[in-house]
């Protein structure tokens, strides 16, 4: 089984619609993200967690919104959805960091979740 | 902050050719730097990581990298390539250290790398 889930896989909707993405991992992660991924942009950061309590915006976190339900699931919403909306989706997730400045925990990536807004 | 700028959209090449993907970084504070590759239809996974120590690190699927901290340069190589490397590679950076900004990536545009029989 895959250590982080994306759902769905492909979604399609319409232009303001309301669309939740989900993630779940069994990683024991304390950390996850949101990225969307544009071609020729790279992937850039909507949201982020440290853990339950703690969430931050992203360089991009306009007209989006996101709820840590608990430390194994983190869901990103689309409140009403619009067509420049239309991406690739990547959640990922990381350990806490156990060491000093020097350390570095790697991330893990989902499947992502092509979202289509008509 | 931190940028990243992929120098190549795209890299077309044989099979058993080399191959270099060129990735520069601008940061005002020391960095992480990281190569991803996304396979089609697949997420990122980790190829190799630059966190301090030796400038030539090595990667999975024999893949490498060199940091060059005078030109701010973290170009990915690999001496004969496959079809199977045909994917999409992601230069990334990371800022080293405590505060909310550890642990966030910040990725360049991607080159896509496709080669051919």
């Amino acid at each position: 089984d895959a250590d982080v889930t994306q759902t769905p896989r492909n979604r399609i909707t319409k232009t303001g619609k309301r669309i939740m993405l989900e993630c779940s991992q069994t990683k024991g992660h304390d950390r996850m993200y949101w990225y969307r991924q544009d071609p020729g942009l790279g992937l850039r950061l909507i949201y982020y967690s440290f853990d339950v309590k703690d969430i931050n915006k992203g360089e991009i976190s306009d007209g989006y919104s996101v709820s840590r339900q608990a430390q194994a699931k983190f869901s990103l919403s689309l409140e009403s959805a619009i067509p420049n909306q239309t991406a690739l989706y990547f959640c990922a997730t990381s350990d806490r960091l156990a060491g000093g400045p020097s350390s570095y925990n790697e991330q893990f990536f989902g499947p992502g979740t092509r979202l289509t807004v008509l | 902050a931190q940028s990243v700028t992929q120098l190549d959209s795209q890299v077309p090449v044989f099979e058993e050719a080399p191959v270099e993907l060129r990735c520069n970084y601008s940061s005002s504070v020391s960095v992480y730097l990281f190569w991803y590759v996304q396979y089609p239809n697949q997420g990122l996974q980790l190829l190799l990581k630059y966190l301090s120590g030796s400038t030539l690190v090595k990667g999975i699927n024999g893949f490498e990298a060199e940091f060059n901290k005078s030109q701010t340069s973290f170009h990915l190589r690999k001496p004969s390539v496959h079809i199977s490397d045909t994917a999409e590679y992601f230069c990334a950076v990371s800022a080293p250290g405590g505060g909310t900004s550890y642990g966030k990536l910040t990725f360049g545009q991607g080159t896509i790398l496709t080669v051919h029989p």
